[in-house]
């Protein structure tokens, strides 16, 4: 059974920094390219960013480009998001997602909120 | 960038009923890959459709896509009452960065 649990989304003040972390497990981590997906509550998803199966590419969204930063140990079975530079605006629920061969995402964790507040 | 614009905004429907969902691209995909996700309240969202028309496994055959160009549809052929949440399509896989309609909610009339 695949699982993708989300961990690291605490309260932090503006300016701050945050680490989010992605256990996966119950398919081969290293054959896929991961996304972190983010949703305000009770509003719509943005995509914040991808990297590949190997860590050779990654992009971001321009509202996080610069600040964030993703990567990936596929020793551990695990993806991450360095969160720099918060801002209140930053703040949502985290997900992260499996990108299926066929581009789509196939599979999602629960997220884990990240709430950047003074 | 590429803007998925969902309508309605909320449809009314009672359990038995049709649900026709549209997505509207700003530009035309070139190629089909637009995905229709569900999101229950508390839950993350799951994919039903990609490719504009395949069903993702284990999603029953009431929910089937169309479209191509900048028109895609969702429809729930006959509304069920877990069915009741809110839709989002999705445009992957060409054009980065990839986005999100805003979201359709099938509420119980």
């Amino acid at each position: 059974e695949v699982q993708l649990v989300e961990s690291g989304g605490v309260v932090v003040q503006p300016g701050g920094s945050l680490r989010l972390s992605c256990a996966a497990s119950g398919f081969t981590f290293d054959d896929y390219t991961m996304h972190w997906v983010r949703q305000v509550p009770g509003k719509g998803l943005e995509w914040v960013s991808l990297i590949t199966w190997d860590s050779g590419a990654t992009f971001y969204a321009d509202s996080v480009r610069g600040r964030f930063t993703i990567s990936r140990d596929n020793s551990k079975n695990s993806l991450y998001l360095q969160m720099n530079s918060l801002r209140t605006e930053d703040t949502a629920l985290y997900y992260c997602a499996k990108e299926d061969y066929l581009r789509f995402y196939d599979y999602w964790g629960q997220g884990t909120l990240v709430t950047v507040s003074s | 960038e590429i803007v998925l614009t969902q309508s309605p905004g909320t449809l009314s429907l009672s359990p038995g009923e049709r649900a026709t969902l549209s997505c509207r691209a700003s530009q035309s995909l070139s190629i089909n890959y637009v995905a229709w996700y569900q999101q229950k309240p508390g839950q993350a969202p799951r994919v039903l459709i990609y490719g504009a028309s395949s069903r993702a496994t284990g999603i029953p055959d009431r929910f089937s896509g169309s479209g191509s160009g900048t028109d895609f549809t969702l429809t729930i052929s006959r509304l069920e009452p877990e069915d009741f949440a809110v839709y989002y399509c999705q445009q992957y896989g060409t054009s980065l960065p990839w986005t999100f309609g805003q979201g359709t909610k099938v509420e119980i009339k």
